[in-house]
């Protein structure tokens, strides 16, 4: 079965500080894809990255980077220079090739204090 | 009008009431979704429509009831909620799995839905 699990719950960091969200997921598909997104007070979730899993390069977005890892199940998410503005929870998640669904980790509650 | 949109954004009706929600999405896709994020809780998936036609149901109560008029349309119809039912609900759009699955999901604003 598959899953995603985000083991901080919550975070708080000082503004400009980098702080990493952790992901690790579990599959037994060969292929399938990665997710992460972000919901803000507003509470729509945003669309950040995705990545299938044959491609195991590291992006970077600006502020924003992604580590994703085959030999550790991870797809960690670092934010660098962090700003009260990218406070929000963030949503990790998977989906498996061939299925439209996607499943969801139970997501991290970031805090930037300024 | 671009992406996913919601409406109502916000409602609140009493348990004997019946309401419902409206999805539209603008993005050309062919697949949507039924999410309900509650306090303190994972998103919870209700309902999926894959060129019309709903191909999940999570065990959701009938007081629930889907429809999907078109690919580009998805209504919930709620009717003699439970106060435990007020959450956020959340829409969704993809390009399904003809395109091979994994499709990117772009969710609207949601409607946050208070039963009194």
């Amino acid at each position: 079965a598959q899953k995603v699990t985000q083991a901080q719950t919550e975070i708080s960091v000082v503004e400009k500080e980098d702080v990493t969200l952790d992901c690790v997921y579990e599959t037994r598909d060969t292929t399938y894809y990665l997710f992460w997104y972000k919901q803000p007070p507003s509470g729509e979730l945003v669309f950040l990255i995705r990545r299938n899993s044959f491609d195991e390069q590291n992006e970077i977005s600006g502020r924003y980077s992604w580590n994703f890892q085959k030999s550790t199940s991870s797809f960690n998410f670092t934010i660098t220079a962090s700003q009260v503005v990218d406070s929000a929870v963030y949503f990790c998640a998977l989906s498996e090739g061939g299925d439209d669904k996607i499943i969801f980790g139970k997501g991290t509650r970031l805090h930037i204090l300024p | 009008e671009t992406g996913v949109t919601q409406t109502p954004r916000h409602l609140v009706m009493g348990m004997t009431n019946k309401k419902s929600l409206k999805c539209e999405q603008h993005l050309g896709h062919n697949a949507m979704y039924w999410y309900k994020q509650s306090a303190k809780k994972p998103l919870e998936l209700m309902f999926v429509y894959n060129f019309k036609e709903q191909t999940e149901n999570n065990s959701v109560p009938s007081r629930f009831s889907p429809e999907c008029p078109n690919s580009s349309h998805l209504f919930l119809h709620l009717h003699t909620l439970q106060p435990e039912d007020s959450a956020l609900y959340l829409c969704a759009s993809s390009q399904g799995s003809t395109s091979g699955g994994g499709g990117t999901q772009y969710f609207g604003p949601g409607t946050r839905l208070t039963v009194l």
